[in-house]
């Protein structure tokens, strides 16, 4: 059983550059959830995506966007990228879960590392 | 959002239990508590989640007092391999919750 699967492992942009990041989720779950991580910090949520659209959104500008495909895979695009977008991306895959059916348990892929010079 | 507050380090030495307490006196009536792990350069990784009480599984136990607004994460005789990352976080019990994060405890073991 595949788990949580991101592409590319590590990134290199200028700034200015616009870059996408990709996830595919574990298998049967439906529902992405994007996270940056800075160096030393906990990861910070960006948005989520389930039924092919945004449903949830963090204190993130509108740079920052995303997709969700019919097979559950997700995208994150981040546009005109500042020396801050220098990060730790994170994509997690879940069901909707809910009290008692114990699949609430949101798994994380490994991440993609991005460094804006 | 109920805020979560840990200690930012611990030290310990193989074979020792570890303890790690959380506070979260705002905690709601439907919030669980989850503890994730992460090693560096890797995502995080739950451990486990409870609401009150004690929940024991292979990995660790989690012990939650009456009122709630506390947890101790409990890491039975620890390895090298257990230096990671350990987070605390409430929340309502969906997988469509946005988690958050806070700072985590840095758990570094000894030999």
């Amino acid at each position: 059983d595949a788990g949580v699967t991101q592409s590319p492992t590590h990134l290199i942009k200028t700034r200015g550059q616009q870059v996408t990041l990709r996830c595919s989720p574990k298998s049967g779950h439906d529902t992405v959830s994007w996270y940056q991580q800075a160096l030393g910090q906990g990861p910070q949520f960006i948005f989520q995506y389930y039924e092919e659209e945004e449903r949830q959104r963090g204190n993130f500008p509108d740079r920052f966007s995303g997709h969700q495909f019919p097979n559950y895979s997700s995208e994150l695009n981040v546009n005109a990228l500042l020396l801050g977008d220098s990060a730790l991306y994170l994509c997690a895959s879940s069901l909707k879960g809910g009290e008692g059916s114990g699949t609430d348990t949101q798994y994380f892929g490994p991440g993609t590392r991005l460094t804006v010079l | 959002l109920a805020k979560t507050t840990q200690p930012i380090s611990m030290d310990s030495y193989e074979g020792q239990e570890v303890n790690i307490t959380c506070s979260h006196n705002n905690i709601a009536t439907n919030d669980y508590i989850t503890w994730y792990q992460q090693f560096p350069s890797q995502g995080p990784r739950f451990i486990i989640q409870g609401y009150k009480t004690k929940v024991t599984n292979e990995v660790a136990s989690l012990f939650i007092p009456a009122d709630r607004k506390s947890s101790t994460l409990s890491l039975p005789r620890v390895s090298l391999s257990d230096t990671a990352v350990y987070y605390c976080l409430v929340g309502g019990h969906t997988g469509r919750r946005a988690l958050t994060f806070g700072s985590g405890t840095r758990l570094q073991v000894q030999p």
